[in-house]
């Protein structure tokens, strides 16, 4: 079954400064789709970013960028230019793109990230 | 374009009393997939439909069940509740089910706060 590991419960990071939060997964699969996704206070997720597993580039969408490590089944998110409405849940998911297998989301246990002005 | 509505969005009932929550997807999308969100399992995947028949099913107990309507609005139930149903409860729609390479996006409710005393 796949897997996905949030390794830190918090982050905090200083407005304008850059954060990463680290994101792992277990999987046998070679073709799959990571996800960032948001949840602020009220409680929406929202999608941040989105990473192909056969694509070696590294997504990027504005000020968010991800590290993708396949061998190492690492997805970190990195945010620049931390703004305070940043501040919200991260999670970060995993969906097998393997036609016939199950297609529902695997969700970490999310990181807390508190933006500081 | 209205998001994904889920009603209500609190809801207090006692152990063993039956709930009905609701949600209506994005205009045009057919997809809706059901998430429970907890502080100590997280969100887990309860179930999906589209075109009214059940797609795929998560890992929970009889209890739990959920249904399509022709116009794509989906219910999901849980009958002779449990202190540990307590929960909120995401939705999430797309025009079609996100499976294989597919681009499709999910799009998520504010969800229903679900406590159980």
């Amino acid at each position: 079954a796949q897997t996905v590991t949030q390794s830190q419960p918090e982050m905090s990071v200083q407005e304008a400064e850059t954060v990463t939060l680290s994101c792992t997964y277990d999987t046998s699969e070679s073709d799959y789709y990571l996800f960032w996704y948001k949840q602020p206070p009220s409680r929406q997720m929202i999608l941040v970013i989105r990473q192909e597993a056969y694509k070696q580039q590294n997504a990027t969408e504005n000020r968010f960028s991800v590290n993708f490590q396949k061998a190492a089944k690492s997805f970190s998110l990195k945010i620049s230019d931390s703004q305070l409405g940043d501040a919200a849940m991260y999670f970060c998911a995993y969906r097998s793109a393997t036609r016939g297998m199950n297609n529902d989301m695997r969700f970490g246990a999310g990181t807390r990230l508190t933006v500081k002005p | 374009k209205a998001g994904v509505t889920q009603t209500p969005r609190y809801l207090i009932k006692t152990r063993g009393q039956q709930v009905t929550l609701s949600c209506s997807p994005i205009s045009g999308h057919r997809s809706v997939s059901w998430y429970q969100q907890t502080p100590g399992q997280g969100l887990q995947f309860l179930f999906e439909y589209f075109s009214e028949t059940q797609r795929n099913k998560g890992n929970f107990p009889g209890r739990f069940s959920g249904r399509q309507f022709s116009n794509s609005r989906s219910e999901m139930n849980v009958s002779t509740l449990e202190l540990g149903d307590s929960a909120l409860y995401l939705c999430a729609s797309s025009f079609a089910p996100p499976a294989g390479h597919s681009n499709e996006k999910l799009f998520f409710g504010s969800g229903t706060q679900l406590s159980v005393l």
